[in-house]
């Protein structure tokens, strides 16, 4: 099973600033198979990237998704007031797992 | 438009199984791979397993395997979670989700289940 890790646990910003979390894999993951999601108190988690760098239909383009083989990376340019809330990275091998999430939340 | 309904929260007690059902509409039902996926109480997300809608065919988490049967009914697009044998860390919000065309991601959720285990 692949294991991934993110970092920072928590991440506190402000309105506007930039927020860089990172998603890294116990071994590679084909770039194909590394998503992105999003989710908020009481709510379903909702898919942000696919492919590691493919905004889902929807998605704003201050978010984007870059990385390969073990090291992935989910930017959010500038910080707008709804994007507080916790992130999950997710790999689809032979079966899928999630990170533990990273919370960003205000400064 | 395209979603998935999941039915209310259920509050059972240990050794007791649950069944968890989410209707499908707005898409061809036989044409995606579905998920179900789990959140403890303020913790992170847990695959369970997938099922395809067309043949039935399922594979599940390891952890689970033995306690654990997705099943579908065609005829009105809805999937079924049987949980057994519950214990109380199965005390969890619990989802389904549709996989995407290209296999690696999920792009539609449920509303999520609570299910509660608690004697």
């Amino acid at each position: 099973e692949i294991v991934l890790t993110q970092s920072p646990g928590t991440l506190s910003l402000s309105p506007g600033e930039r927020a860089t979390l990172s998603c890294r894999a116990s071994q590679s993951v084909s770039s194909n198979y590394l998503a992105w999601y999003q989710q908020k108190p009481g709510q379903a988690p909702r898919l942000l990237i696919y492919g590691a760098s493919s905004r889902a239909t929807g998605i704003p383009d201050r978010f984007s998704g870059s990385g390969s083989g073990t090291d992935f990376t989910l930017t959010i340019s500038r910080l707008e007031p709804e994007d507080f809330a916790v992130y999950y990275c997710q790999q689809y091998g032979s079966s899928p797992t999630f990170g533990p999430g990273t919370k960003v939340d205000i400064k | 438009q395209v979603q998935l309904v999941q039915s209310g929260a259920e509050v059972k007690k240990p050794g007791a199984s649950v069944k968890v059902s989410c209707k499908a509409s707005g898409f061809t039902f036989s044409s995606y791979y579905m998920h179900w996926v789990r959140q403890a109480p303020g913790q992170g997300l847990e695959w369970m397993g997938i099922i395809n809608p067309s043949y039935g065919s399922t594979t599940y988490a390891q952890k689970l395997q033995g306690r654990v049967t997705m099943t579908r009914d065609t005829s009105t697009s809805t999937l079924y979670m049987e949980l057994r044998s519950l214990r109380s860390d199965d005390t969890a919000v619990y989802y389904c989700t549709r996989q995407t065309v290209s296999g690696a991601a999920f792009d539609i959720w449920g509303q999520g289940t609570m299910v509660t285990v608690s004697s």
